[in-house]
């Protein structure tokens, strides 16, 4: 049974405000990845990172920023939430092999005002 | 670029019916193949996956075959419950560049009325 878990599940904010997306895994994945999932169900990366201290954008650019400071821990955050940031948000973890699955988190539906 | 094109959507079949969605893929190199489910609400679960040609995945009724010489991956079941009624989509991972990300396709609503 995969461990990923995301929080919160639901967040309505206003225009401006800073938020931060939790993600945590807890089966000593190295590989973790943010989705953006827009209205059409198309699911974007937007940042994934290998380890400790390594961060990469993704194939979609985003405002918002990454950190991994902790092996179990991928936290997302947004400076300035704008309406354009209105989206589902989804967190993976994967082994180091291709052939490893991707394990998602229920993600978090963002609502920006 | 790698990319996967699954078949277009919606689908609506009834209860018992035959399913077949389509996928379709291009890639460097020989890629893993993965089909995830979406159920309303919740993230993705994986389904099924294959990591070579000729190799068969399978989980909960569902069905897929690496198919190398048609570049192909279509998930199919015999016969479907309502219980199915999900967005399902295909991807792939490769190595390279693009090491162990993965390229879905735009997915495919399936609906099973009763």
């Amino acid at each position: 049974e995969a461990d990923i878990y995301q929080t919160p599940r639901y967040l309505v904010i206003g225009t401006g405000k800073k938020i931060t997306l939790e993600c945590s895994q807890t089966m000593g994945h190295d590989k973790m990845y943010w989705y953006q999932q827009d209205p059409g169900m198309e699911l974007h990366l937007i940042h994934y990172s290998y380890g400790v201290n390594s961060t990469e954008k993704g194939d979609l650019s985003s405002e918002s920023t990454v950190s991994r400071i902790r092996t179990e821990h991928f936290p997302l955050t947004l400076e300035s939430a704008r309406p354009s940031h209105t989206s589902q948000y989804l967190c993976a973890s994967s082994g180091v092999q291709v052939t490893d699955t991707q394990y998602f988190g229920p993600g978090t539906r963002l609502t920006v005002l | 670029g790698d990319s996967v094109t699954q078949m277009e959507g919606p689908v609506t079949l009834s209860e018992e019916a035959f399913l077949t969605i389509n996928c379709t893929y291009t890639a460097t190199g020989y890629p893993s193949l993965f089909w995830y489910v979406q159920y309303p609400g919740e993230g993705l679960q994986l389904l099924l996956k294959a990591t070579k040609a000729d190799d068969k995945g399978s989980n909960k009724g569902f069905e897929a075959t690496y198919r190398k010489e048609t570049t192909s991956f279509h998930l199919e079941k015999g016969s479907v419950q309502v219980s199915d009624s999900a967005v399902y989509f295909c991807a792939l991972s490769t190595g390279g560049t693009s090491y162990g990300k993965l390229t879905f396709g735009q997915g495919t609503i399936l609906t099973v009325h009763p």
